[in-house]
């Protein structure tokens, strides 16, 4: 099992480009989040996902969407990038209230 | 404890000795609480969880604590090993569906030879 993996581990923008993170899960769970993590800042939850073809908002939704087209895939798109995304962006995912986590993407927006 | 800036608090320990780490949560009604550790450069960990109906658990080197009448939680590491050294956090769930698990900011645990 790989549990939870995140495509790409870095990625540097311009102001304005677009990307979108992929986001797989090995595990089988129904629910899927994204958070972005700042420096002395908790996990804020970006949206989430709790079934497939199902997404919701969560703190900090705008300048974010999101796609959940299959069970094991959580998508996190940028569609114009601004230096206050510059984060360390996580994926995770839970079938009950414990939530496993990605590695990370870590984007820097110029 | 937790922090509020942007300079998380920090518990620096000997090798070998206990390390308890502390965190104030906010909601009376939450019912369940996870710590997690987080290791320079990686994802969050889970590490222990516990349900309100209990004032104790324990795990392999560590023992998560509740006392629910001052809302606070506690993470005790026996014999800290050099590949303790993490930021470890609290989340609590507190209802409302998938979205309400809510995390601390943590603590940064620094382990001196």
């Amino acid at each position: 099992n790989a549990g939870v993996t995140q495509t790409p581990k870095f990625r540097v923008l311009k102001t304005g480009q677009s990307m979108t993170l992929l986001c797989a899960q090995d595990m089988n769970h129904e629910y899927m989040y994204w958070y972005r993590q700042d420096p002395g800042m908790g996990l804020r939850l970006i949206h989430y996902s709790v079934g497939e073809g199902t997404t919701a908002k969560g703190e900090v939704p705008d300048g974010y969407n999101v796609s959940r087209l299959k069970k094991q895939n959580f998508l996190l798109g940028l569609e114009s990038a601004a230096p206050s995304q510059t984060s360390v962006y996580f994926c995770a995912s839970s079938w009950g209230y414990a939530q496993y986590f990605g590695p990370g993407t870590r984007l820097t927006v110029t | 404890g937790e922090s509020v800036g942007l300079h998380l608090p920090t518990l620096s320990v000997q090798e070998g000795d206990n390390s308890i780490i502390n965190c104030a949560y906010s909601n009376s009604a939450s019912d369940y609480f996870i710590w997690y550790k987080q290791e320079s450069g990686k994802g969050p960990q889970f590490i222990i969880d516990i349900r309100s109906n209990m004032d104790k658990r324990q795990g392999q080197r560590v023992t998560v604590l509740l006392n629910k009448t001052v809302k606070h939680l506690s993470l005790q590491i026996a014999a800290t090993q050099p590949g303790d050294s993490a930021v470890y956090f609290c989340a609590e769930y507190s209802g409302g569906g998938a979205d309400g698990l809510t995390f601390g900011k943590g603590t940064h645990l620094i382990i001196q030879p």
